[in-house]
């Protein structure tokens, strides 16, 4: 089993739909939980980031966690064409990256919002 | 805030030569920086984790000797990719945690290596 498992999708939606993402997990040590978004041939952009469970919200995302179901999502409320990308989620285990605690991603979803 | 480039974006050599990637924190200085590499339809794999004036650590499975890696200021760390061959033709990302917040991580456009 991956410790991080995402569906690819891809994942078609028209404008203006609630789009849900999840990635779930194994490693029950993670405590950090990011959602990055990746447009074609570009680097992976922070869009949000949760510490442990819980919901985080900013502007039309929102992030909840679930460590008892190892399970993170991404809400886009209202989705717009400019959304259409690949978003990753990433975890780590602890409060410093690389080799001690580096972040682990999913795959990516690719979402595709149609006007 | 928090942006961070990368040079080139797209670079084609020969097989047997070097290229050198940089990556540079632009607005925040960058106490460690990562170097990822990116496979078609595939996850960002971490390579290394660089610390700046500090030997980088390499992950499990990655060539120190091919794969050099230098952070050599709070702003700039390159990844020389040594006698390339078509192989590591792939999309290699950097990123960068500004002091004091580790948890953050920006990444950079990435740098599309084509070795023919």
């Amino acid at each position: 089993q991956k410790e991080v498992e995402q569906d690819p999708g891809p994942l078609s939606v028209p404008e203006g739909a609630i789009v849900s993402l999840n990635c779930t997990y194994s490693n029950s040590a993670f405590q950090y939980f990011m959602w990055y978004r990746q447009y074609s041939r570009k680097g992976p952009e922070l869009l949000m980031y949760t510490y442990s469970s819980g919901n985080k919200e900013d502007g039309r995302f929102t992030a909840q966690v679930d460590k008892s179901s190892k399970y993170i999502s991404l809400f886009i409320r209202d989705s717009q064409p400019s959304d259409s990308a690949t978003y990753l989620c990433a975890m780590s285990v602890s409060y410093y990256g690389g080799s001690q605690g580096n972040l682990i991603f999913g795959k990516g979803t690719k979402l595709s919002v149609k006007p | 805030g928090a942006v961070v480039s990368q040079h080139p974006s797209w670079v084609i050599c020969k097989s047997g030569t070097s290229v050198k990637i940089e990556c540079r924190s632009l607005d925040f200085q960058a106490t460690t920086m990562f170097w990822y590499r990116q496979f078609p339809k595939q996850s960002l794999m971490l390579m290394a984790t660089s610390n700046e004036g500090s030997k980088a650590t390499y992950e499990q499975g990655v060539e120190k000797d091919k794969f050099l890696i230098n952070h050599a200021s709070l702003t700039l760390s390159t990844l020389t990719v040594t006698s390339a061959h078509p192989e590591d033709s792939s999309f290699y990302i950097c990123s960068a945690s500004p002091a004091g917040k580790p948890y953050e991580q920006y990444f950079g456009p990435g740098t599309r290596l084509t070795v023919t």
